[in-house]
């Protein structure tokens, strides 16, 4: 069974841009995670779908939405992106609610 | 909110030597879920507790969930050199369906 695939692995974007980063979970996973990763903050909860619905939401502002579609396939938007922005995001798929994650690589966004 | 505290931040050894990290929620948890992500990769899920009291043991390394289902702990016996990395863990419950809250991660640094 191929891994969760994240696209792109790299993104350099200038404040003030959006960005869309994609998601392909593991075959059968209904659940899409999303998480950003700082070197200061460690792993923050973004949002999750689960058969493309948004069951849960992190402390993030609006500039960040996500979508997930019919295959379960997931996508991340970020809008008007600031400095601060810059991280990893991760991916992370489930069979269900709670159970185990496996995650992406992840996209690295660095915002100049 | 749910919060996750994972002590220490930082932990350095010798090789051979043993290593804990401690895992407190401020809510009772349905589960708690530990991952370890080695340098430049993404975090890879170790195991997940669900009952009161729950240890399990994984070769050289011990997991144990507490009574009250709020704190948790890993314990590395005779550290490895293969063993460096970050160890998260990640809390579930209450009305944080389909979210996973990550504590801080310990940072692992085993000399040889």
């Amino acid at each position: 069974k191929a891994g969760v695939t994240q696209t792109p692995r790299y993104l350099i974007k200038t404040r003030g841009q959006q960005v869309t980063l994609s998601c392909s979970p593991i075959s059968g996973h209904r659940s899409v995670s999303w998480y950003q990763q700082t070197p200061g903050q460690g792993l923050q909860f973004l949002f999750e779908y689960f058969s493309e619905t948004q069951r849960n939401k992190g402390n993030f502002p609006g500039r960040f939405s996500g979508r997930q579609f019919s295959n379960s396939r997931s996508e991340m938007n970020v809008s008007t992106l600031e400095l601060g922005d810059s991280a990893l995001y991760l991916c992370a798929s489930s069979p269900g609610t709670n159970e185990k994650l496996f995650f992406g690589s992840g996209t690295q966004l660095s915002v100049l | 909110g749910q919060q996750v505290m994972q002590i220490p931040q930082y932990q350095h050894v010798q090789e051979g030597e043993d290593f804990t990290t401690y895992c407190n929620s401020s809510t009772t948890l349905s589960n708690i879920q530990w991952y370890k992500q080695r340098p430049g990769g993404h975090p890879v899920f170790l195991i997940q507790l669900v009952k009161s009291g729950e240890v399990k043991k994984q070769k050289r390394l011990t997991f144990q969930f507490g009574e009250a289902k709020k704190n948790s702990s890993l314990h590395i016996t005779a550290t490895q050199t293969t063993d460096v990395g970050t160890y998260f863990c990640a809390g579930a419950g209450g009305t944080s369906y389909g979210k996973l809250t990550f504590g801080q991660g310990t940072i692992l640094t085993v000399h040889p």
